[in-house]
């Protein structure tokens, strides 16, 4: 079965300090991959997607960067981070062959920035 | 563009009674549409997805959705609530043939009174 593994789980940082957010999945291959933010009250955003290993798609400009080393990893980053980069984080993956639109979420990571 | 309203952010319902959770989403065509539910802290597990045929939809958990197109509507249903189902549901739809790239709406998160 696939599992997707998100870490860390909960991170707290200082304005202007790096990020790196991980994200894994595990028994698929060529997985679709995305990465979501999550603000109260404003439902889920998507930042990134990957249809495969260095494909970035971004969805809206940010202080944010997205990488896929491997097939199966995806990473989220910043080098300076802002007060407005806190939310709760998800990365997630879909299946590129017979693709019924369907994603599979992680945990979720919760960045607060202070 | 396709979009998504979720128009109740809060609900308030006693266990044992009825639920109705409503969505409304603007696209061209007809979409792939999904009701995804949240726990507190957690990431999002699918309920139930309709992508064509039966507009009534079976999902896990005893909850079902109807897709009219009439009124571009799929509000969520569960004949009897119970205290488990404490959470948030969020709505998205997505494009036939793209990678997944959800649009969710901003959710509705369900009390649930003993």
């Amino acid at each position: 079965s696939q599992t997707i593994h998100q870490w860390p789980a909960t991170l707290v940082q200082p304005v202007g300090s790096p990020l790196s957010l991980e994200c894994t999945v595990e028994g698929t291959s060529n997985p679709n991959l995305y990465w979501y933010r999550q603000a109260a009250g404003r439902g889920l955003q998507l930042l990134f997607y990957s249809v495969g290993i260095g494909q970035i798609s971004s969805e809206v400009p940010q202080n944010l960067s997205a990488s896929r080393p491997q097939d199966r990893q995806f990473i989220l980053s910043s080098k300076k981070l802002l007060l407005s980069d806190s939310g709760f984080y998800l990365c997630a993956w879909s299946r590129l062959a017979m693709n019924t639109g369907e994603l599979f979420f992680g945990e979720g990571s919760r960045l607060t920035v202070l | 563009a396709q979009s998504v309203t979720q128009p109740d952010i809060h609900i308030t319902v006693s266990e044992g009674a009825s639920l109705e959770l409503r969505c409304n989403y603007s696209y061209g065509a007809t979409p792939y549409l999904f009701w995804y539910v949240q726990s507190p802290g957690q990431g999002l597990q699918l309920l139930l997805k309709y992508f064509s045929g039966d507009t009534l939809v079976q999902g896990i958990k005893g909850f079902e959705a109807e897709f009219k197109r009439s009124q571009s509507s799929f509000n969520l249903r569960k004949p009897s609530v119970h205290w488990s189902d404490a959470a948030e549901y969020f709505c998205a739809v997505g494009a036939p043939g793209t990678a997944s790239k959800l649009t969710f709406g901003t959710g509705t998160r369900l009390q649930v009174t003993l």
